[in-house]
């Protein structure tokens, strides 16, 4: 069974602030995905990443996937209130089943 | 193009009672997985339809089943409700194409307690 960790579970900081969150794995994924679900809606993909070693930025949001496309982070620069939310990150395999973590509950206060 | 859309947004039934949730996905994805979210859990996979065909299954009871029609369209059913199937259940397409890489497109979700 594959599972995805993801760390920290809670995390609050000030608006400004970098952080990073984190998604470890014992297991081999061919591409990890990085979603983003607000109170009350569905996840929303932010970013796939396929390559071991690949970075990829999305404005203040940077991601990585480790070397071995075991673990991947995420890194945001300069938080700002409107990033408050839940933070999953998603391994997909060959059998078309993507395995989410349980995510990092991230709050951005003004 | 329409996202996937979810109906009901919100439901309330009581133990032994049995429902149904409909998904409809994005146009032209063949794919759609089922998730049961918790806060104690987290995201929980149901089942995955691909093509009318049943083609993942997660570990849940067998009051858990889904179908998937010729549109793509797809309902969950849930008999004999009990309280710990209060939850967001979430419906997501994907297009399961070769360079998809299993990315997921998911709806609002529908809203299920039970009392």
């Amino acid at each position: 069974t594959q599972l995805l960790e993801q760390s920290p579970q809670f995390l609050s900081i000030q608006e400004g602030e970098n952080l990073t969150v984190y998604c470890n794995s014992s297991s081999v994924f061919s591409s990890l995905q990085w979603y983003r679900q607000e109170p009350g809606e569905g996840p929303v993909l932010l970013v796939t990443v396929v390559t071991g070693g690949e970075v990829k930025k999305l404005k203040r949001l940077t991601f990585q996937f480790g070397d071995a496309r075991k673990d991947s982070s995420l890194h945001i620069t300069a938080a700002q209130p409107g990033d408050t939310g839940l933070y999953l990150c998603a391994g997909g395999g060959s059998n078309y089943k993507l395995t989410f973590g349980k995510g990092t509950l991230l709050t951005v206060n003004p | 193009k329409a996202g996937v859309t979810q109906t009901p947004r919100y439901l309330i039934k009581t133990r032994g009672q049995q429902v149904t949730l409909s998904c409809s996905p994005i146009s032209g994805h063949r794919s759609v997985s089922w998730y049961q979210q918790t806060p104690g859990q987290g995201l929980q996979f149901l089942f995955e339809y691909f093509s009318e065909t049943q083609r993942n299954k997660g570990n849940f009871p067998g009051r858990f089943s889904g179908r998937q029609f010729s549109n793509s369209r797809s309902e969950m059913n849930v008999s004999t409700l009990e309280l710990g199937d209060s939850a967001l259940y979430l419906c997501a397409s994907s297009s399961q194409g070769l360079s998809s890489y299993n990315e997921q497109f998911f709806g609002p979700g529908t809203r299920l307690t039970v009392l």
